[in-house]
Order: C-alpha cells, then structure tokens, then sequence
C-alpha cells in the first residue's frame, strides 16, 4: 500500500523553531510537497522537493532524504498566522500530470 | 502566477437533486486536472483525474456514475455529484498541475446536502 506518516499535532511558541517530519511508502515517487492549510480554506503550495536536500524559502525550508524515504518542513521565526495543518504529500508519477497523495496532516498550534 | 478558481464557493442543495462544481485554470492551460475530497479534519482524499477530452480515471471506491466528470477545454473542469445525499456533503477541491513543480489547489466548494 501506499502511506505517509506525519504528526497528528504540534504545539509551539511564537519565534520558535518547529520541524514537521514525513516518511513515505509509495510504489512511485517523483518529489515531496507541503502544503498548508487553515482552518476552511484549501491548501495552498509551500515547498517541493525532487530530489535530496534542502529548499529554502523565507522562513520555511523543506528537506529530502530518497534513501531515508523521509522529509521534513522546517518553520522558523513562528508567527500565530502560521497555525494551520500542513500536510506532506507525494507525486507518485513524473510530471505535475501526476496525481497527489497526501499524508493525514500535521496540526500546527502556536501559542504567544 | 498560477491561479485556478472553482465556483461556487459554498452550496446548499436538498436530497436528490444535482449540484455542478466548475474548476477553471486562469492562467495557464491544464490537460489534466484532480477532484479531491475532504471530510472535517481528515486529509484530502483523490476522487478521480480529469483529463481534457477523454473520460475521467476514478479511484477505487468513487462511483463514476454519482460522480460526473467532464473536461471540456484545457482551462475547465466540472464536477456534478448526482442524486445528493447528506453523507456526500464535504469539502471538494480541484487542482491542476503546471509545469513540472506541482499542482495549484482551487479554493474549494463547500457542499451541504440537506
């Protein structure tokens, strides 16, 4: 079968550091995406990993491991605004043409 | 940018009857776009790949017959959920994919069967 395993909660401070892990097990893989997602809206596009490494823009960076089957979104500098579900998701086939599959999601709680 | 808009944003239908989602790429072309499904708090679920001028590939388990989709250009995709019953109201979202990165997600159509 195919899964993606994230934390189903996470509780943080404001300017803290958060990282929110992943692994996956599917019998395709063409990249790593976050999304996030508040509370009624529909998820919007953070970061992409196709290959091993870390992606960095602004105050979230992405990271992926192949070998590891394994990634993590990394937020730093936490802001409330940044409460939200973030959800990791695999492309199991080449191209954007390729359906999504996602993770459960990863409830994030930032406290002042 | 990469925009894609559904409409209507929220709806409110009784038992039994038929309700059109309409999923538009705005500025760029899409042969191929996802309708996904999601229930409070639970993640997003594939119902099925729209693909421009041929049928629809549906996961296991969604009834095609219930579940209409049609891909009538490269910038629209509709779904209509038939005969809708309270236990098909949720979250529906499509997506499209452009260039090789990832998809744009719309943003959702709330569906309430009463």
């Amino acid at each position: 079968g195919q899964s993606l395993e994230q934390p189903s909660e996470v509780t943080a401070v404001e300017g803290a550091i958060v990282q929110i892990n992943c692994t996956y097990q599917t019998s395709g893989f063409y990249g790593l995406s976050w999304y996030q997602q508040h509370d009624g809206g529909a998820p919007t596009f953070l970061s992409y990993n196709g290959l091993d490494g870390l992606e960095e823009t602004g105050r979230f960076s992405s990271f992926l491991s192949r070998s590891d089957s394994y990634g993590y979104l990394l937020l730093q500098e936490l802001q409330m605004k940044d409460s939200a579900s973030y959800f990791c998701a695999v492309r199991g086939w080449e191209g954007s043409q390729g359906n999504l599959i996602f993770g459960k999601g990863t409830k994030l709680s930032v406290k002042p | 940018g990469a925009v894609v808009s559904q409409h209507p944003s929220w709806v409110i239908c009784k038992s039994g009857t038929s309700v059109k989602i309409e999923c538009r790429s705005l500025d760029f072309q899409a042969t191929t776009m996802f309708w996904y499904r999601q229930f409070p708090k639970q993640s997003l679920m594939l119902m099925a790949t729209s693909n421009e001028g041929s049928k629809a590939t549906y996961e296991q388990g969604v009834e095609k017959d219930k579940f209409l989709i049609n891909h009538a250009s490269l910038t629209l995709s509709t779904l209509t959920v038939t005969s809708a019953h309270p236990e098909d109201s949720s979250f529906y979202i499509c997506s499209a994919g452009k260039g090789t990165d990832t998809q744009y997600f719309g943003p959702g159509t709330r569906l309430t069967v009463l």
